[in-house]
């Protein structure tokens, strides 16, 4: 079954440290989007892709920058953590067939 | 963006029905009402959605009012595995469907 994954599942770093969180996607789908959820902000889009070398700047995208070198990987780096990002980090896929988001299992990050 | 306002929390008795509803009174002609749960620790999980019709599937069923300024997610038999935070999303075709999450409402289920 085609499935969305995101790694790691946990994860502790300290700031100014640059961190890579990884979204990899067998639906072969096109757009690829990454979400922050913080409590009292439901979940927030970050950055997206619209497909291979395409990356856009979502509603808090300060601090996080994505590339997209193939169709199933989607990684979102942080360039120099900062404790306002600690938080839990989804990945997304729409579907635009079935006009749904298909969601990875996330990742807790958090900058000590 | 057009938003949605739903009530904080709700609870509900096993095998009972649950109804959560949804205001969306600045909802435009071509946002689609979309519903999504998060189980504790998990990724959201797309519910349902529709645009003007009612809408059923196997998870729940979607209501929405004639003017579309409201809406109704109905959970016909409440199990403890509905327990989670339900979101009310409205999105939008030429949007790609990105996706605002609110803070949604918190469902228990009593056993």
């Amino acid at each position: 079954d085609a499935e969305i994954t995101q790694s790691p599942r946990h994860k502790i770093t300290e700031t100014g440290r640059q961190v890579t969180l990884a979204c990899h996607q067998t639906w072969n789908h096109n757009n690829m989007f990454w979400y922050r959820q913080d409590l009292g902000h439901g979940l927030r889009l970050i950055h997206y892709s619209y497909g291979v070398h395409d990356t856009n700047k979502g509603e808090v995208s300060d601090g996080y920058s994505v590339s997209r070198s193939n169709t199933e990987d989607l990684p979102l780096t942080l360039e120099s953590a900062a404790s306002s990002q600690t938080s839990v980090y989804f990945c997304a896929n729409p579907d635009r067939v079935q006009e749904t988001q298909y969601f990875g299992p996330g990742t807790r990050l958090l900058v000590l | 963006d057009a938003k949605t306002t739903q009530p904080n929390s709700m609870e509900s008795n096993e095998e009972e029905p649950v109804h959560l509803p949804c205001n969306h009174s600045t909802i435009s002609g071509t946002d689609y009402i979309h519903w999504y749960r998060q189980l504790p620790s998990q990724g959201p999980e797309y519910v349902i959605h529709g645009l003007t019709s009612n809408v059923n599937n196997r998870m729940a069923s979607l209501a929405i009012a004639e003017d579309r300024k409201s809406s109704t997610l109905i959970l016909h038999r409440a199990t403890l595995r509905d327990a989670a935070v339900y979101y009310c999303i409205l999105s939008q075709r030429s949007n790609d469907y990105k996706l605002s999450f609110g803070a949604g409402t918190t469902v228990t289920v009593r056993a």
